[in-house]
């Protein structure tokens, strides 16, 4: 089965960095991977969608990239502010399964400082 | 548009009792999902619902667990007997079939806690 790892000691940066988070997997492509926000007593709050086919994707100060030969996405936050501290969790679609279900990563938490 | 919302947010029950849980997906969403979080565990898949027809529970514990989603719209989730590791943070998530780039939407979760 599909087994997702995120970094799950925290990541302190200062703020105006940027911050590097990374996911991998160990078994098939999947069809697309998403990444998420979840603030603590919160669900996940969807940020970036990333296809198979895609090598990277844009939203803002976000970026996502997808590496299918490493098998790993890495998510940079640039210009990292206090705001954008939370925990980022990494979900993949299986292309086996039509119903699109996810697997989640265990997710990092990134602390910015002022 | 309203998000998708679940209740109770918190709930704590005796071993053996029953609990239920409620999700209303965004009006309109057709895909219903639910997932759970157990303590130092990742976010774990349940069961999904597109309208009312489940399609796929490959993700539930056991039959101690019963979805229903009649008419298409909010669904539950009942717990009966809980046991002391159902424990954990359970999330429901919408999402639209037609959106092919969006994610999905999730609710705050339910924590559920068995004594």
């Amino acid at each position: 089965s599909q087994k997702i790892e995120q970094n799950s000691e925290a990541l302190n940066i200062q703020e105006g960095k940027t911050a590097t988070l990374t996911c991998n997997y160990t078994n098939y492509s999947p069809a697309y991977l998403q990444w998420y926000r979840q603030d603590p007593g919160r669900g996940p709050v969807f940020l970036l969608l990333i296809r198979e086919n895609e090598k990277e994707k844009r939203k803002e100060r976000l970026k996502v990239t997808f590496d299918t030969t490493l098998k790993q996405s890495l998510f940079h936050i640039t210009a990292s502010q206090p705001a954008d501290s939370a925990t980022y969790l990494c979900a993949l679609r299986s292309p086996y399964n039509a119903g699109n279900m996810l697997t989640f990563g265990g997710g990092t938490r990134l602390m910015v400082k002022p | 548009e309203a998000g998708v919302t679940q209740f109770p947010s918190h709930s704590v029950i005796e071993k053996g009792q029953t609990v239920t849980l409620r999700c209303d997906p965004i009006s309109g969403h057709d895909n219903l999902y639910w997932y759970r979080r157990v303590m130092g565990k990742e976010i774990k898949f349940l069961l999904h619902f597109v309208k009312e027809s489940k399609q796929d529970e490959s993700g539930m514990p056991n039959n101690r667990f019963l979805a229903e989603r009649t008419g298409g719209t909010y669904s539950t989730l009942k717990v009966q007997p809980a046991e002391l590791e159902d424990s954990g943070v359970y999330f429901c998530a919408s999402r639209l079939s037609r959106d092919r780039v969006g994610g999905y939407t999730f609710g705050s979760g339910t924590r559920l806690t068995v004594v």
